[in-house]
């Protein structure tokens, strides 16, 4: 699977959009991108995933760069509720996910 | 309900002990994951399992094993504890003809003194 690459913080005024880069430089043809969060030592909740074409769903929307190296998440009006950990995971379909670090993002009153 | 549930939710044991962690799916998936999670990093995949008769080591196996029952049932065991296990555990479950959206539990809290 290919590697990601996350900064490890930012943060964002909340009611504001929250936009969490990913590289992804290594990225194979049909490898997806997928993002999942982490609230507080919670389970990891997934958010979204996209192959080729940017998508959006009642979470969140997923823009994914033309050569596919890079994405990012993108949170249009982040709430308090949204500050957790992120996880950009690089895998091909029906397979093994592979969890880093994340970024950790702080939404700020 | 929840569709992925864990036993314990915590749990304090001695080194050398033999502990059972056990998920429970209502979801209806065949494939089911164990990860642990160690303060400040991400998930490690320890075993994982793509229907009953399939059982597969991840990252880190060692010092861990695993019986799936059934399903719906996935059970994650340390036969002789040690203090570097103590961690979150999670379990996961995914479908396996979609693409793969793994829907996790609530964690179990181990320490091993």
């Amino acid at each position: 699977d290919a590697k990601t690459t996350q900064p490890p913080s930012m943060d964002c005024a909340e009611g504001r959009a929250a936009n969490l880069p990913c590289n992804h430089s290594t990225i194979s043809g049909n490898e997806y991108v997928y993002w999942y969060r982490q609230i507080h030592s919670q389970g990891p909740q997934y958010i979204i995933h996209g192959l080729k074409n940017n998508e959006t769903n009642e979470m969140a929307s997923l823009i994914i760069t033309e050569d596919r190296k890079s994405s990012t998440l993108i949170l249009p009006h982040a709430t308090l509720r949204d500050t957790a950990v992120y996880y950009c995971i690089v895998s091909l379909s029906n397979s093994k996910l592979t969890f880093g670090k994340g970024i950790t993002l702080s939404v700020r009153p | 309900d929840a569709d992925v549930t864990q036993t314990p939710r915590n749990r304090i044991t001695k080194t050398g002990k033999r502990i059972m962690l056990e998920c429970s799916q209502t979801k209806g998936h065949d494939r089911m994951y164990w990860y642990r999670q160690d303060p400040g990093l991400g998930l490690q995949l320890i075993y994982y399992s793509f229907d009953v008769k399939d059982i597969n080591k991840g990252e880190i196996s060692d010092g861990y094993s695993v019986s799936r029952q059934a399903q719906a049932k996935f059970s994650l065991s340390l036969e002789s504890a040690i203090p570097n296990q103590t961690a979150l555990y999670f379990c996961a479950t995914s479908d396996a003809w979609t693409v793969d959206t793994q829907y996790f539990g609530p964690g179990t809290r181990l320490t091993v003194l």
